[in-house]
């Protein structure tokens, strides 16, 4: 089956030590985002790609940053976590950009702990 | 800016109980309303859709009429089941927005026997 897969499912780390998620999908999608949600909030969009444009939301730290090194995959990475980081991450991907009626499919997501 | 207001939860029903979950809406445009379902652990499952007024999104049992008049899109299901229980996010998106979604709070269903 067609799918979005998140690696690993449960991630720690430690204060200020280097990190990164892993998102692949199968779909074929031209969109992958990056969602943060944080305990029982909603997901917010912390970035996406279209295709290989990058297009980084106003309020998204530094901290965080991206890459898709081709279709399939594509990695979110935090420079230097802090215990405000922990959270589950979220990737998603949809077919195109600009068309609200897309729907958006997510991946089971990555938990990740700060100590 | 775009904001989803959801009622806040939890909600506990029996099961085979008649749900209602409201959700109202702001946005600039012509937005396309989701209802995402996000069961303990695991990522969002799209539950259902509609792209324009008066649409009527179904799934599963479940069902949400896009309201253009009322700003709304609540979410019913006549006959719920334990197996129901998660968390519901009623979402928008806007093709000025770069189909980015914006989520309400989420609504936590417990559906006890």
């Amino acid at each position: 089956d067609a799918m979005v897969i998140q690696n690993p499912r449960y991630q720690v780390t430690q204060f200020g030590k280097p990190v990164t998620l892993s998102c692949s999908q199968t779909l074929n999608h031209n969109v992958m985002y990056w969602y943060q949600q944080k305990s029982s909030q909603a997901p917010k969009l912390l970035f996406h790609y279209y295709d290989k444009d990058f297009n980084n939301e106003a309020d998204t730290p530094d901290n965080f940053q991206s890459r898709r090194p081709n279709t399939s995959f594509c990695f979110l990475d935090i420079r230097s976590p802090g215990l405000g980081d922990a959270a589950m991450y979220l990737c998603a991907t949809s077919p195109m950009v600009g068309l609200s009626t897309d729907t958006q499919y997510f991946g089971p997501g990555t938990r990740l702990t700060v100590l | 800016g775009d904001s989803v207001t959801q009622m806040e939860g939890p909600v506990t029903l029996s099961e085979e109980a008649f749900l209602t979950i409201n959700c109202t809406y702001t946005a600039t445009g012509y937005p396309s309303l989701f209802w995402y379902v996000q069961y303990p652990g695991e990522g969002l499952q799209l539950l259902l859709k509609a792209t324009k007024a008066d649409d009527k999104g179904s799934n599963k049992g479940f069902e949400a009429t896009y309201r253009k008049e009322t700003t709304s899109f609540h979410l019913e299901k006549g006959s719920v089941q334990v197996s129901d229980s998660a968390v519901y996010f009623c979402a928008l998106s806007t093709t000025g927005g770069g189909n980015k979604l914006t989520f309400g709070t989420g609504t936590q269903l417990k559906v006890e026997l």
